[in-house]
């Protein structure tokens, strides 16, 4: 069965450093998303992406927040000047069109800011 | 402010019982609605999702929507000690590609 792929599964990190988080979402799907989850929270909705634009975005994706589809393929998170409160697991996840269909959640990574 | 709200447990059930996990929202123009289940550590995984008002059932899930009541249920049959887990209650709204989540419930199916 097709699966939405993530890369790292663990990335550790210095405060202040940028990081890019990696996603490749199942192919014949045109909708992307990334959502965070803070140790023992909820998970919460950052940003969905389609036609190499983004559609929607919380307000937790401000600034520091990018996303890019840079390939066919890979669907990117950056993450510039990371703070402490950063750290959570990064899901990412596709659906073959918006809002009714179901979103597939890759494994996701792992972000500790030291 | 859209809200999801599950009780967040934990639901203890006997192999082999009914589980019935629960979820209201807020936002009335809410559209479809999603269970998703999360062992510890991992990521969501997808169990049912469900549109329209009345019961749809897969395998041993059956998912419950009453729009009216602003409800939805996931009712687990002949549960087993793997259906352990967190199970999610997502909702998105109208016109908009995000998921609301709730807390989640985390369920424990006694042996």
């Amino acid at each position: 069965e097709p699966e939405v792929t993530q890369t790292p599964s663990h990335q550790v990190t210095q405060m202040g450093q940028e990081v890019i988080l990696r996603c490749v979402p199942i192919s014949n799907h045109l909708y992307f998303y990334w959502y965070r989850q803070i140790l023992g929270q909820k998970v919460e909705f950052l940003v969905s992406f389609y036609n190499n634009e983004i559609s929607e975005k919380s307000e937790i994706f401000d600034d520091q927040f990018s996303v890019e589809r840079p390939d066919g393929s890979n669907f990117t998170l950056k993450i510039r000047s990371t703070k402490l409160e950063d750290s959570a697991m990064y899901f990412c996840a596709s659906s073959e069109r918006a809002g009714t269909q179901p979103q597939h959640f890759g494994d996701g990574t792992r972000l500790s800011i030291l | 402010q859209k809200e999801v709200e599950q009780n967040s447990g934990p639901l203890s059930v006997p192999e082999g019982a009914i589980a019935s996990l629960n979820c209201t929202y807020s936002d009335r123009g809410s559209q479809s609605f999603f269970w998703y289940r999360q062992y510890s550590g991992k990521s969501p995984e997808l169990i049912m999702f469900i549109y329209s008002n009345g019961d749809k059932e897969d395998g041993r899930f059956t998912a419950q929507l009453n729009k009216a009541s602003q409800y939805v249920s996931l009712l687990i049959r002949d549960s087993q000690p793997s259906d352990s887990a967190t199970y999610l209650c997502a909702v998105t709204g109208a016109g908009s590609y995000q998921l609301t989540f709730g807390k989640g419930t985390k369920l424990s199916v006694i042996p």
